[in-house]
């Protein structure tokens, strides 16, 4: 079964330190992966997106890796911000050209505080 | 440009009621979808549409209808509303089908409560 694991389920760091969130996935066949941000009463807004053929991509202060091997990745945030607090939710495609079968994660529940 | 909206944003139904939640993009996108959201489950895909006139059923359609008369809008209607569908409804728009560069841009959802 297609499935996408997050860890840690929620974490709380404090302003200006730097924290990794993990995203297993057992999903075939594979065609990209997604990190989307959440914040609290609104909608997720795209981050970063790999296809197999990258391992890494950032957008800002937040770098996300990709092992297609082992199917895991991570999403690391630099310097956090308050604005950072949020759920970060990883979303695996198996197919190319479908967003009809994305495979989404329960995401992590990130809280910064001062 | 204000990407994808929705209305409302609150809602209260009785059990049986039926309502109408819009979705409109200003991004001229082809793609549009609607999702709901629960507590302890990922974003699961309700229905979707692939251009102007057409519908296709997603991950969980049951008891739900949608409309796509206007490129820019999609309507997610809820015939006669039963508690399980108290959900935070999120509406979506994309360029393509989901290909790396297509990407989804979603709405700030609707709360929709049934009683």
């Amino acid at each position: 079964k297609n499935q996408v694991e997050q860890s840690p389920q929620s974490l709380i760091i404090l302003e200006g330190k730097n924290c990794t969130l993990q995203c297993n996935y057992t999903v075939s066949p594979f065609s990209n992966l997604r990190w989307y941000k959440q914040d609290t009463g609104r909608g997720p807004v795209s981050l970063t997106i790999m296809t197999f053929s990258e391992n890494t991509k950032s957008n800002g202060r937040y770098t996300a890796t990709l092992d297609a091997d082992t199917k895991q990745s991570s999403l690391h945030i630099t310097a956090s911000q308050l604005s950072d607090s949020a759920s970060y939710i990883c979303v695996v495609s198996p197919n190319a050209g479908n967003n009809r079968k994305l495979i989404w994660g329960l995401g992590t529940s990130l809280a910064v505080n001062p | 440009n204000a990407g994808v909206t929705q209305t409302p944003k609150f809602r209260v139904l009785k059990t049986g009621q039926s309502m109408t939640l819009l979705c409109a993009q200003d991004m001229n996108h082809e793609y549009m979808y609607w999702y709901r959201q629960d507590p302890g489950m990922g974003l699961r895909l309700i229905h979707y549409s692939v251009g102007e006139g057409t519908t296709a059923k997603g991950e969980v359609p049951d008891g739900y209808n949608v409309s796509r008369l206007k490129k820019q809008n999609f309507l997610l209607g809820l015939e006669s509303a039963a508690p399980s569908q108290t959900s935070v409804y999120f509406c979506a728009s994309s360029y393509g089908a989901g290909r790396e560069g297509d990407t989804q841009y979603f709405g700030p959802g609707t709360r929709l409560t049934v009683l």
